[in-house]
């Protein structure tokens, strides 16, 4: 069975100083690996995948994240954090193939942005 | 504009009161799930289906139930809410191959139960 862990509960960066929110995963296969963000009070929302090709991805808001096969990671990145980046950011993985397969979510990393 | 709609968005309870959680979604999505969220905290996967007529249980348990009769219509139902019921729901939709194209959420029903 595939498994996220985000080792960080909270991560506190300096408002222009790059977020770095981590991710490693456990999956049987290539992996396709997803990040979601959530404001407070919403659901989530979508800012990147890794299907194949390129291990470095670029998704919504100048976020980015880059894939390893070799450390089992997928870590998400920004050059330069915003205090609106203060969100509750959640790494996904799933096994690719069948199509019952779900997606298995991390327990979730509070980015907090300090002005 | 295809999307995923929750309502209500705040519900507040009493106890021992019946409760529908409505979650509809314009996609033509087969796949639908159900999680529950304390605030802050990680997802808990209560419900999902694949298709109409199609319901299983998640990974968390749960003494909520859920019905899928129109593929753009999935439901959960609290027959006899508790305190220990307050969380924040939320639905998500995916396409058969949610590998691929991962889910979309709905913005949530935040139920208190007093």
């Amino acid at each position: 069975a595939q498994s996220v862990a985000q080792p960080e509960d909270q991560v506190n960066v300096a408002e222009g100083n790059p977020p770095t929110v981590k991710c490693t995963y456990s999956v049987s296969g290539n992996p396709y690996l997803f990040w979601y963000v959530q404001y407070p009070n919403r659901g989530l929302q979508f800012l990147l995948k890794y299907i194949t090709g390129d291990n470095l991805v670029k998704g919504s808001y100048g976020f980015e994240a880059e894939f390893n096969k070799s450390q089992t990671s997928f870590h998400l990145k920004k050059p330069s954090a915003l205090v609106s980046d203060s969100a509750l950011y959640f790494c996904a993985v799933s096994p690719p193939g069948e199509g019952n397969n779900r997606l298995a979510f991390g327990k979730g990393n509070q980015v907090v942005v300090i002005p | 504009e295809a999307d995923i709609y929750q309502t209500p968005r705040y519900l507040v309870i009493g106890t021992g009161k019946k409760i529908t959680l409505e979650c509809s979604q314009t996609m033509g999505h087969d796949k639908m799930y159900w999680y529950q969220q304390d605030p802050g905290m990680e997802l808990h996967l209560i419900h999902y289906s694949y298709g109409v007529n199609s319901t299983e249980k998640g990974d968390l348990s749960s003494e909520s139930t859920v019905s899928r009769i129109r593929t753009e219509h999935f439901p959960l139902t609290l027959e006899s809410a508790r305190p220990s019921h307050t969380s924040q729901y939320l639905c998500a939709s995916s396409e058969l191959k949610a590998d691929v194209y991962g889910y979309t959420f709905g913005s949530g029903t935040r139920l208190t139960v007093v």
